[in-house]
């Protein structure tokens, strides 16, 4: 049962314009989530989070928005650069507890220059 | 600060063989998961140590095990090995292994299961 989906595989976008990256999620006592960038021989390097409390969180070209009542979040990428082409990660957790991250099954970017 | 290292980069195996992977996490990090990574399936959590001690266990069978070393370095044991476990492992490191931490992943094993 994959309590956290990525339903796009992939997704092309042309360099300059914005990336969006969704992700839904099953489990109603998840409230941290994460990004995670994965490029191919390396492992998965963290992006960004955002706590239930909050429903956007920035650092830089990255935007997370979360909308609890739909269980959905998104990962904005502005403007996209060719070097932000790997595969994205959704991930979620409980608060309050260790480390358990579910990890959806992953999103391939490729930005186009 | 050299990053979470894991040995072997690549492992190939037989059915029913054992294996044993290992992970050197960032240095001051305490805790230590795995996660299995295949296709289609995405990351799923194995289990997380910190001293020494088993915190966390997904939902594998028991031929899945780990341990941790004084020192923070931890392996994991697959014994009976089956097809299904071919599989890029990942281990990742943290300071405490709270929620918030910030994991930082080695770059896995590739094991392949013949």
């Amino acid at each position: 049962d994959q309590q956290v989906k990525q339903n796009s595989p992939s997704l092309s976008v042309q360099e300059g314009r914005i990336s969006i990256l969704n992700c839904d999620y099953t489990n109603s006592m998840f409230d941290y989530f994460l990004w995670y960038k994965k490029y191919p021989a390396e492992g998965p390097t963290f992006l960004i989070s955002i706590s239930s409390i909050k429903d956007k969180n920035e650092d830089g070209r990255f935007t997370v928005f979360l909308n609890k009542s739909a269980k959905h979040l998104s990962l904005h990428i502005v403007p996209s650069q060719p070097g932000d082409s790997a595969v994205y990660f959704c991930a979620a957790n409980r608060s309050g507890g260790y480390q358990k991250v579910t990890f959806g099954t992953g999103t391939k970017l490729q930005v186009i220059p | 600060k050299a990053g979470v290292t894991q040995t072997p980069r690549y492992l190939i195996k037989t059915r029913g063989q054992q294996v044993t992977l290992s992970c050197s996490p960032i240095s001051g990090h305490r805790s230590v998961s795995w996660y299995q990574q295949t296709p289609g399936q995405g990351l799923q959590f194995l289990f997380e140590y910190f001293s020494e001690t088993q915190r966390n266990k997904g939902n594998f069978p028991g031929r899945f095990s780990g341990r941790q070393f004084s020192n923070s370095r931890s392996e994991m044991n697959v014994s009976t090995l089956e097809l299904g476990d071919s599989a890029l492992y990942l281990c990742a490191s943290s300071t405490t292994g709270t929620y918030t931490d910030t994991q930082y992943f080695g770059p896995g094993t590739r094991l392949t299961v013949l």
